[in-house]
């Protein structure tokens, strides 16, 4: 069974076009991420929900809207995309976010984005 | 804002010679974790430390905590073609959440 899964996996798209990555654990966690890993292999939080509440919402432009619809579930949706849009994007999940030890934090296969 | 930079940012190896990589925090961290991704793959955890000085070894794989809390290292023993792959250290961005800085990487180059 695998434990956090992205769809899709890649992703070609015109600029200017919408689109939607989806996500989904069955870990049980309650706090969920994504992240956006460039070319040069810089991995960078964006968003992150816990038990559907954001709770992270990094310097990312406004056509990035994220969406949780239950604590098991995180998508993402890219309006207008743009050249710069394109990297692998990946979701995780970990138990929840709180302070104290930080927990480890469990990686989907990431969705490949392409945008020409 | 907090940076966590690694050292070097590519190294190849021979088959059989040991690697280190270096993680060096702006800030002071409560722990650190490592993580490794595969070339085409994900980000998977490998370890995390708290203890000030903490040693902790996984088979051939060596994790170091420094005394100020502000830099770890991973140093892999005789290195095999399995170990290739980016080594990403993170830590934690503060805050009331599980948020992780992570590193820049390391990317590793096994020869055979």
């Amino acid at each position: 069974d695998t434990a956090v899964s992205q769809t899709p996996k890649y992703l070609v798209t015109q600029m200017g076009n919408d689109k939607s990555i989806k996500c989904e654990q069955n870990l049980g966690h309650d706090t969920m991420y994504w992240y956006k890993q460039d070319s040069k292999k810089f991995l960078k939080i964006m968003f992150s929900y816990n038990n559907k509440e954001l709770i992270i919402n990094e310097t990312v432009p406004n056509r990035f809207s994220p969406k949780s619809p239950d604590k098991a579930h995180l998508n993402l949706h890219i309006n207008s995309l743009e050249l710069g849009d394109s990297a692998v994007y990946f979701c995780a999940s970990s138990q929840a976010g709180v302070a104290g030890p930080s927990y480890e934090q469990y990686f989907g296969p990431g969705t490949r984005l392409t945008v020409t | 804002g907090q940076q966590v930079m690694q050292i070097p940012q590519y190294q190849h190896v021979q088959e059989g010679e040991d690697f280190t990589t270096y993680c060096n925090s702006s800030t002071t961290l409560s722990n650190i974790q490592w993580y490794k991704q595969r070339p085409g793959g994900h980000p998977v955890f490998l370890i995390q430390l708290v203890k000030s000085g903490e040693v902790k070894k996984q088979k051939r794989l060596t994790f170091q905590f420094g005394e100020a809390k502000k830099n770890s290292s991973l140093h892999i023993t005789a290195t095999q073609t399995t170990d290739v792959g980016t080594y990403f250290c993170a830590g934690p961005g503060g805050g009331a959440t599980n948020k992780l800085i992570f590193g820049t990487g390391t990317l590793l180059a096994v020869q055979p």
